[in-house]
């Protein structure tokens, strides 16, 4: 089955501009989460989806938020983007709340940068 | 608030040397534990998980992790390396109960040297 895929690959953005950043999870997964990974502070958790809600919610300010849609699949938005937010964003998917016990499957990521 | 630290932050080994990567936690609650491979270029993989039972558990590519509890302690271990085995490796909590979230370690550089 297809693995967890997001798009786009790359980004360019220039400081100020907004961004959204869409991830596909597995088929029948519906939990989707997002990560932020940097060479500073690594990998942290941006927020989390299940059924359209957002049930939990990394320390990012307000210019981060996401949704998801009735299919699963969610975007990530990032408004007045600065330098710092050049990351790679990671979205992973998860079939069972409240508990992993699958695990987590994560997409290749979105490399955006901001100059 | 919950962290995770791996102490190894770059492990440089010869192939068919033993590895092992530590990683504590600091929550005191039921937690579910990870650890995560990157290989060059690619994306996150999981390598193997620990929800309840046995505390040795066994992953893919020959690697395995003990659960210490009374350590709060997950340990990624493989007994002889190989040079494919070149990659960044994340130790993860989740904190049952706590919704899919993972709390990540800062990471493991190691590179295996032919």
């Amino acid at each position: 089955k297809a693995g967890v895929t997001q798009t786009p690959r790359y980004l360019i953005k220039t400081r100020g501009q907004q961004v959204t950043l869409s991830c596909s999870p597995i088929s029948g997964h519906r939990s989707v989460s997002w990560y932020q990974q940097t060479p500073g502070q690594g990998l942290q958790f941006l927020f989390e989806y299940f059924s359209e809600t957002q049930r939990n919610k990394g320390n990012f300010p307000g210019r981060f938020s996401g949704r998801q849609f009735s299919n699963s699949r969610s975007e990530m938005n990032v408004s007045t983007l600065e330098l710092g937010d050049s990351a790679l964003y990671l979205c992973a998917s998860s079939l069972a709340p409240p508990q992993s016990n699958y695990g987590y499957t994560f997409g290749s990521g979105t490399r955006l940068t901001v100059v | 608030a919950q962290s995770v630290s791996q102490h190894n932050h770059h492990v440089i080994l010869s192939e068919a040397a033993s590895l092992e990567l530590g990683c504590n936690y600091s929550y005191g609650g039921t937690v579910n534990l990870f650890w995560y491979v990157q290989y060059p270029g690619q994306h996150l993989q999981l390598l193997l998980k620990y929800f309840s039972g046995d505390p040795l558990v066994k992953g893919i590519k020959g690697f395995e992790a003990e659960f210490i509890k009374s350590k709060f302690s997950f340990n990624l271990r493989k007994p002889s390396v190989q040079w494919s085995d070149t990659a960044e490796y994340f130790c993860a909590v989740e904190l049952t109960g706590g919704g899919n979230k993972l709390t990540f370690g800062t990471g493991t550089q190691l590179k295996v040297e032919l």
